[in-house]
């Protein structure tokens, strides 16, 4: 079964440049959720997008941005780098909004983990 | 604040012990729980989910039970084994909230031959 798929898998940027992540969602899928997880943290949850509209923000820098495309796919864009920003980034995509459409499970990607030197 | 924590924080285990992992919430506003498992280095694998009307899910050799009352949450693995090694993170969707899991810190857990 096709499952969420984000790339790249692993990404090396230097301090104040600039990551772009993506993420495919699975097919049928409308709903996207970013989390990040920093080195021995629990994920965070950052923003979500439903039908491409931005639909609940979490705890994501000003410097982040991210939108939902027509085709569904995400991107993350990180704009002056950081240290603290070397994490692993999943997402994670779902059918509908959890509250809306019932038994909600959000199936995540293997994530892509930046590393900001 | 809507919280979760796991406890403990590590376990180490001999191969076919039953263990019991902990996870408790602030909030009892819940909507749903789910219970994760994390390789090292890799994604989130949902293992059992639990709407907030239920009390506990099984698959296989996993049980999850949910007491929203009490603001708990178990995950019990029986006859464990080697390959349940892994870190295990239980995140909860508190209503108001939807979208937005917030996770425990999760347990290692270490199952030896």
């Amino acid at each position: 079964a096709a499952g969420v798929i984000q790339s790249p898998r692993h990404l090396i940027k230097e301090k104040r440049e600039t990551a772009t992540l993506k993420c495919y969602p699975i097919p049928r899928h409308d709903t996207v959720y970013w989390y990040q997880q920093g080195p021995g943290q629990d994920p965070q949850f950052l923003i979500s997008f439903y039908e491409k509209m931005q639909s609940d923000k979490g705890s994501i820098p000003d410097r982040f941005s991210a939108q939902q495309f027509s085709d569904y796919h995400s991107e993350l864009n990180m704009s002056s780098l950081e240290l603290g920003d070397s994490a692993l980034y999943f997402c994670a995509s779902s059918k509908g909004l959890a509250g809306v459409s019932g038994a909600n499970v959000l199936t995540f990607g293997a994530g892509s983990r930046l590393t900001v030197l | 604040k809507q919280e979760v924590t796991q406890i403990p924080a590590a376990l180490s285990v001999p191969e076919g012990e039953n263990l019991v992992l902990n996870c408790s919430f602030t909030d009892s506003a819940i909507y749903n729980l789910q219970w994760f498992r994390q390789d090292p280095g890799k994604g989130l694998t949902s293992l059992l989910l639990i709407q907030s009307s239920q009390r506990e899910q099984t698959s296989g050799r996993l049980n999850a039970s949910l007491d929203k009352s009490s603001g708990r949450s178990t995950l019990y693995i029986a006859a464990s084994q080697p390959g349940d090694s892994a870190t295990y993170l239980c995140a909860s969707a508190f209503s108001g909230g939807y979208n937005k899991l917030i996770f425990g810190a999760g347990t290692r857990l270490a199952v030896h031959p």
